[in-house]
Parts: C-alpha cells; sequence; structure tokens
C-alpha cells in the first residue's frame, strides 16, 4: 500500500483481557518497528524486525508483551493479561531496512489507540 | 544512560517569531538525526534527516537543523512560525541496527 497501516484504529478493552494489533508495512520495506506513545512518557521504543526475526526486543516492558512477523510483512503485537498502565497509542513504523544511513529512514502508520479500563 | 534530551517541553510563540528548539543525543559515534512533526490528530511525518556531509540541513516547511558534532546537538530552527506550525516536535537518534531514540517532545503553540 501507499503508507504504513494499522488496525484497529480504537480498540477497548477491560483489564485481563488480550488484545492484538496489527500493522501492515510499505511493500518492500524489510524492516518493521514498534513504539508505544504516552502521556509523559513520549515516544518508547518497543522491537523491531528485520525481516522475520527480532534482533532487538529489548524495548518490551514486560513477559506480556510479545510479537512476531510473518512473510517479512505483517507484524502483530500482541499484550496478554493488560493492564491500565498498558493503555497508550502503538505505533508502527517501516523502512527498506535496518541498517545505517539513507535506507533506514521510517515511516510511520497511523497508530492503535488502546485503552484498558 | 544513552539518551536523547530536548530541551524545551512547551513553548509558546506568536506568529513570526524565530524558532529553536533543543535537542542533544549522548551516543558516541556514528548516527543518523531526526526531527518529526505530530501535528494534532495527525500521524508522525518526517521534518528533516541528518546523515552525513552538510551538517546543516533543510526540510520541509521552511525547518532546517544544524548538527554540532562537538556538541552532541541537532536543533531545530524556523526563521519566522505560522500558527499551522502548531504541533508536538520530536528528535530522534538511530545507531546502525538499532531502533529511533526520541526524545520526549516539545509541543509549540503558536498564536495569530
Amino acid at each position: 500500500g501507499a503508507g504504513v497501516s494499522q488496525s484497529p484504529s480504537n480498540k477497548v478493552t477491560e483489564k485481563g483481557k488480550d488484545v492484538e494489533l496489527r500493522c501492515d508495512p510499505i511493500s518492500g520495506h524489510t524492516a518493521l518497528y514498534w513504539y508505544r506513545q504516552s502521556l509523559g512518557q513520549g515516544l518508547e521504543f518497543l522491537i523491531y524486525f528485520q525481516g522475520n526475526s527480532a534482533p532487538d526486543k529489548s524495548g518490551l516492558p514486560s513477559d506480556r508483551f510479545s510479537a512476531e512477523r510473518t512473510g517479512g510483512s505483517v507484524s502483530t503485537l500482541t499484550i496478554q493479561r493488560t493492564q491500565q498502565e498498558d493503555s497508550a497509542v502503538y505505533l508502527c513504523a517501516s523502512s527498506l531496512r535496518a541498517g545505517g544511513g539513507e535506507y533506514n529512514e521510517q515511516f510511520f502508520g497511523p497508530g492503535t489507540r488502546l485503552t484498558v479500563l | 544512560a544513552q539518551s536523547v534530551s530536548q530541551h524545551n517541553h512547551h513553548v509558546i510563540l506568536s506568529e513570526a517569531a524565530s524558532l529553536e528548539l533543543g535537542c542533544n543525543y549522548s551516543y558516541g559515534g556514528t548516527v543518523n538525526l531526526f526531527w518529526y512533526v505530530q501535528y494534532p490528530g495527525q500521524h508522525l511525518q518526517l521534518l528533516l534527516k541528518y546523515f552525513s556531509g552538510d551538517p546543516l540541513v533543510k526540510g520541509i516547511k521552511g525547518f532546517e537543523a544544524e548538527f554540532i558534532k562537538s556538541k552532541f546537538s541537532f536543533n531545530l530552527r524556523k526563521p519566522s512560525v505560522q500558527w499551522s506550525d502548531t504541533a508536538e516536535y520530536f528528535c530522534a537518534v538511530k545507531r546502525a541496527g538499532t531502533a529511533l531514540i526520541f526524545g520526549k517532545g516539545t509541543t509549540l503553540s503558536v498564536s495569530s
């Protein structure tokens, strides 16, 4: 597609439920990134993929968070047993590749606003 | 800890005033530097980027930024702001093989 797409755009869930957030990167982009944007915390890195593997998962806040990417394209971020502090906007970005230089310019999707009640 | 610092949390200006938003980072070695903007209700957009070469880079909408390696800084400037520049501005740093590390953002409010 023309840009990075994310679904759903909004998700309201109850504490303790699991949620799945989806990201569709720009076609041909091999690198995919997940970030979280919350009030007072700014933008926090969560995880990134180069192809289907995740070289850096260091930003995942707990083992309730996981992500996968299949076919080098779509990625799913899963949050198990959601907590109220998980409420945030989850952003996905993609780039041609993850290395240095021009090819790592990241293009962002519109985000998924997650509200945990 | 390695970090990206944006000095101003909220800046309020009148139209036609000049703008400078500070950004400092603490990484050594080669870095790529970015400024992103998020207009109200919209998603993040790239304003400008620095990879190498001329340390003064020009971006969209009349913005520019200067990379000063000795000061680990990448400050954003605009000579004359407009009401439509009201937005949140994020500085970000990237090293090869890592994701973007963002500053906490600066909210710019421009009154007409």
